[in-house]
């Protein structure tokens, strides 16, 4: 079985510019997650899908971060304008359902520098 | 609200050392337990986990139990390798499946 995709692995951009990470989920799975990492720091859980809706984004700067699940397959995670505090490794994950006692599986992340 | 405590790092300890690493907990209700594992270059993985009190979670010789009277769910190894250096993370599970994760304890095991 395929893992939890994640496209690019690393980023570099300067601040202000835009940027976009992909994720594919593990096929099937009707949850998805974004979480930012910051260096030295657990993971912090931006936003949740159930399917193409969002469950819960109140940790997502709205401001300035996007996400979509259109399809209810893959995801995009979008940051514009980007700001030195947004460099992290963004991870993405995947359940089955949103409730029962069934795990998380992370993708291997982003690295994203923002100079 | 809901937090998780893990003693900062590194820890470096020599291979077959005894391994502890410690975490507690706050939280509403009755959370589960998990500790994930973060090797180089690679994604978070579960390692082992634990839904109740008093239960205990294992896989690879690691060990935690879930201490509700301490609120605590330390790490335990009794001989580590050096392919067990990797950086360890403290989670519990609340409301709605969400995850909140402690800061991470990197873990360096020298041969």
């Amino acid at each position: 079985e395929a893992g939890v995709a994640q496209s690019p692995r690393y980023k570099i951009i300067e601040k202000r510019q835009s940027v976009a990470f992909w994720c594919n989920p593990i096929s099937g799975h009707a949850t998805l997650y974004w979480y930012q990492q910051i260096l030295g720091q657990g993971p912090k859980l931006l936003i949740q899908f159930q399917n193409n809706g969002v469950v819960d984004d109140s940790q997502l700067p709205k401001d300035r971060f996007s996400a979509e699940r259109l399809k209810g397959v893959d995801s995009t995670l979008k940051i514009q304008p980007a700001k030195l505090e947004d460099s992290a490794v963004y991870l993405c994950a995947s359940r089955p359902v949103r409730q029962g006692p069934y795990e998380q599986y992370f993708g291997p992340g982003t690295r994203l520098t923002v100079t | 609200g809901n937090s998780v405590t893990q003693m900062e790092g590194p820890v470096t300890l020599s291979e077959e050392a005894f391994l502890t690493i410690n975490c507690t907990y706050t939280a509403t209700g009755y959370p589960s337990l998990f500790w994930y594992v973060q090797y180089p270059g690679e994604g978070l993985q579960l390692l082992l986990k634990a839904t109740k009190a008093d239960d205990k979670g294992s896989n690879k010789g690691f060990e935690a139990t879930y201490r509700k009277e301490t609120t605590s769910f330390h790490l335990e190894k009794g001989s580590v390798q050096v392919s067990d250096s990797a950086v360890y993370f403290c989670a519990l599970r609340h409301a709605g499946n969400m995850l909140t994760f402690g800061g991470g304890t990197r873990l360096m095991v020298k041969p």
